[in-house]
């Protein structure tokens, strides 16, 4: 079966200092795999996601990045944290298997507090 | 522009019925997702729709009519743990998941 692995769950990092989530997924290959963000009370916010290796589609403009050095390895990244970047961070995967059922499987997700 | 709309918060009694609503304005529809979030957790999936008419699983239920663009969500029976947010998400015509912002539901004893 195919399970998400996100860490860490928790995360308080100063503005200004790098951070580096990562996602990784197992049993299953070639996915497509996504970073969410929600603010508190609102809803999930596409920020990136990728289709291939190397591949990434960005949806806003922000200050983070992400990166897929491996097939089942998606990463998020900023060189420096704005007191803004703070939320729930979701890294999810969904298969090409069955282009008309796109359901996102999600990882327990990362708490980032930036103070 | 895409939109999907939902009710912010509901609020309902331990044991009764209530309907969560969702209206969307999306480019192309390939169905319509329900997630349940617990805060502090990922949301988890509850129900997909893509054809018009009623799905029913357990106590859970979830309407899809394509030419309104509105879905809902019925839940029976409630229990305390049913206490969440309820996430609506449309797939578009590019296949991307479009979200709601969700409808967080209160349940009162």
């Amino acid at each position: 079966s195919q399970t998400i692995h996100q860490w860490p769950a928790t995360l308080v990092q100063p503005v200004g200092s790098p951070l580096s989530l990562e996602c990784t997924v197992e049993g299953t290959s070639n996915p497509n795999l996504y970073w969410y963000r929600q603010a508190a009370g609102r809803g999930l916010q596409l920020l990136f996601y990728s289709v291939g290796i190397g591949q990434i589609s960005s949806e806003v403009p922000q200050n983070l990045s992400a990166s897929r050095p491996q097939d089942r390895q998606f990463i998020l990244s900023s060189k420096k944290l704005l007191l803004s970047d703070s939320g729930f961070y979701l890294c999810a995967w969904s298969s090409k298997a069955d282009r008309v059922n796109t359901e996102a499987f999600f990882g327990q997700g990362t708490r980032l507090t930036v103070v | 522009g895409q939109n999907i709309d939902q009710p912010t918060e509901m609020t309902a009694t331990e044991g009764a019925i209530v309907q969560i609503n969702c209206t969307y304005q999306t480019s192309g529809f390939n169905g319509l997702f329900w997630y349940q979030q617990h805060a502090g957790e990922a949301p988890t999936f509850l129900s997909y729709n893509v054809l018009d008419g009623l799905e029913e699983k357990g106590r859970f239920s979830s309407f899809l009519s394509r030419s309104k663009g509105y879905s809902y969500l019925l839940l029976k029976e409630l229990q305390m743990k049913d206490s969440a947010s309820y996430l609506c998400a449309v797939v578009d015509s590019n296949y991307q998941l479009i979200w709601g912002a969700g409808t967080k539901l209160i349940i009162k004893p």
